[in-house]
């Protein structure tokens, strides 16, 4: 079992729409969650980080976390064809080891 | 601060040779990670630093890899003799203690 494990996609979605994007992870005693959008030939730029059980709110996205499901996932409210990236799920494991999932292709169409 | 710098920014070198790939971290940040990124396994940690000590290496692929951190605003990673699967995107990225990394841009490396 991969240590962060997320759907390769690619995620098609209208603009304007909500775009979902679903992490899972496999050690129980991560604490800290991440999330990077990465633009073709670029490097990961981290967009969100959340630490706690909920919801975390940043603008158009949100961060959601439920560590007794292992699960992470992020929300981008009203998206625009330049939210088109590859978004990865991070997660620090024990000893702040950052771990990367496989990362979700979202296109958003205009 | 001007982020994560790291060089060169391409580097296509010969199978058989050193390669050697810089990084200089974020002021302040203690944390220092090296990852590779491939289409095939995309984004793998390779080794990572806490105060300029390794911590976790686990990740290095074979011998021919190393890693250094001499003090705190530079590290090397070192492939020596480099080989045409080393080939790959390397990313240095820096953080404080439990926050998110910040990463450098890149170095693309191609071995022939």
């Amino acid at each position: 079992q991969k240590e962060v494990e997320q759907n390769s996609g690619p995620l098609s979605v209208p603009e304007g729409a909500i775009a979902s994007l679903n992490c899972t992870y496999s050690d129980r005693v991560s604490q800290s969650f991440f999330w990077y959008r990465q633009y073709s030939g670029k490097s990961p730029e981290l967009i969100m980080s959340i630490y706690s059980n909920g919801d975390k709110e940043d603008g158009r996205f949100t961060a959601q976390l439920n560590k007794a499901s292992q699960y992470v996932s992020l929300l981008i409210r009203d998206s625009q064809p330049s939210d088109s990236a590859t978004y990865l799920c991070a997660v620090n494991t024990g000893g702040f080891k950052t771990i990367f999932g496989a990362g979700t292709r979202l296109f958003v169409k205009a | 601060d001007a982020g994560v710098i790291q060089s060169p920014r391409h580097e296509v070198t010969e199978m058989g040779q050193e390669v050697t790939l810089r990084c200089k971290p974020i002021s302040g940040h203690d944390y220092l990670f090296w990852y590779r990124q491939t289409m095939m396994r995309g984004l793998e940690l390779l080794i990572y630093f806490n105060n300029n000590v390794p911590i976790d290496d686990s990740g290095m692929p074979e011998d021919r890899f190393s890693a250094k951190m001499p003090n705190a605003s530079f590290s090397t990673l070192k492939i020596q003799p480099s080989e045409p699967r080393d080939s790959a995107v390397y990313f240095c990225a820096s953080s404080q203690t439990g926050t998110g990394a910040f990463f450098g841009q890149g170095t693309r490396l191609t071995v022939v």
